[in-house]
């Protein structure tokens, strides 16, 4: 079955940088965009960007921008979101999802979640 | 950015009941609409999309409706697996936003 392992827990100091996985399973891989997700503490879901696992294309959220960048290794079926200038803010679960149908902005399956907690 | 909100934001019904979340968009997205339910350290599970179609293997007692801004998720028969924080997304225009989630709780 489709299937999306993200990579474990970070914790990390205010202005680190980090670098979560998610390895895809179950269908092939090139023909689906991968959209990453984001959930503060008792937030509510915040959509972070997109990139396309066939050609690599990237679409990022505007209040993002800047500081996020989406990168995928087709030989490993892997899609990394890195995160740099870490904030109390970013203290989040990020889930990687894929679109539920080409194209389409609905999203599922889901990852399991990585929880990264910036603090000093 | 399209703004979405949900009514209510907590609701305590029995099992049988029927409960019916609302969700409303900024501004008109069609039928671009999706409704997620979330468990308490899991990530979120596709319900519905295109605002009434129902994701294979959802149960049917699910169900969506509504189109332009305003929308709404029913769930007939209340089970107790159904205890759950609810979100719509709109999938019209990115950024692709949540609304703030719905709590359902079994009385």
């Amino acid at each position: 079955q489709v299937q999306l392992l993200q990579s474990a827990a970070e914790v990390k100091k205010p202005g680190a940088s980090v670098k979560i996985s998610c390895e895809a399973s179950g269908y092939i891989f090139t023909d689906y965009r991968i959209h990453w997700v984001r959930q503060a503490p008792g937030q509510r879901l915040e959509w972070m960007g997109w990139i396309s696992a066939g050609d690599g294309d990237t679409k990022y959220s505007q209040t993002l921008q800047g500081r996020v960048t989406f990168t995928r290794d087709t030989s490993a079926r892997r899609v990394h979101i890195e995160v740099t200038a870490l904030r109390s803010e970013d203290t989040a679960v990020y889930y990687c999802a894929r679109e539920s149908s080409r194209y389409y902005n609905w999203f599922d399956p889901w990852g399991q979640g990585t929880l990264v907690t910036v603090s000093s | 950015d399209i703004q979405m909100t949900q009514s209510p934001s907590f609701v305590s019904a029995s099992v049988g009941d029927r409960v019916t979340i609302t969700c409303r968009a900024s501004q008109d997205i069609s039928s671009w609409l999706a409704w997620y339910q979330q468990k308490p350290g899991k990530a979120p599970k596709l319900l519905i999309y295109a605002a009434s179609r129902l994701q294979s293997g959802v149960p049917p007692r699910f169900s969506g409706s509504g189109s332009g801004t305003d929308f709404t998720l029913t769930i007939s028969n209340l089970q107790p697996e159904d205890s759950a924080t609810y979100y719509c997304q709109q999938a019209n225009t990115g950024p692709f936003t949540f609304g703030p989630g719905t709590n359902v709780e079994i009385e």
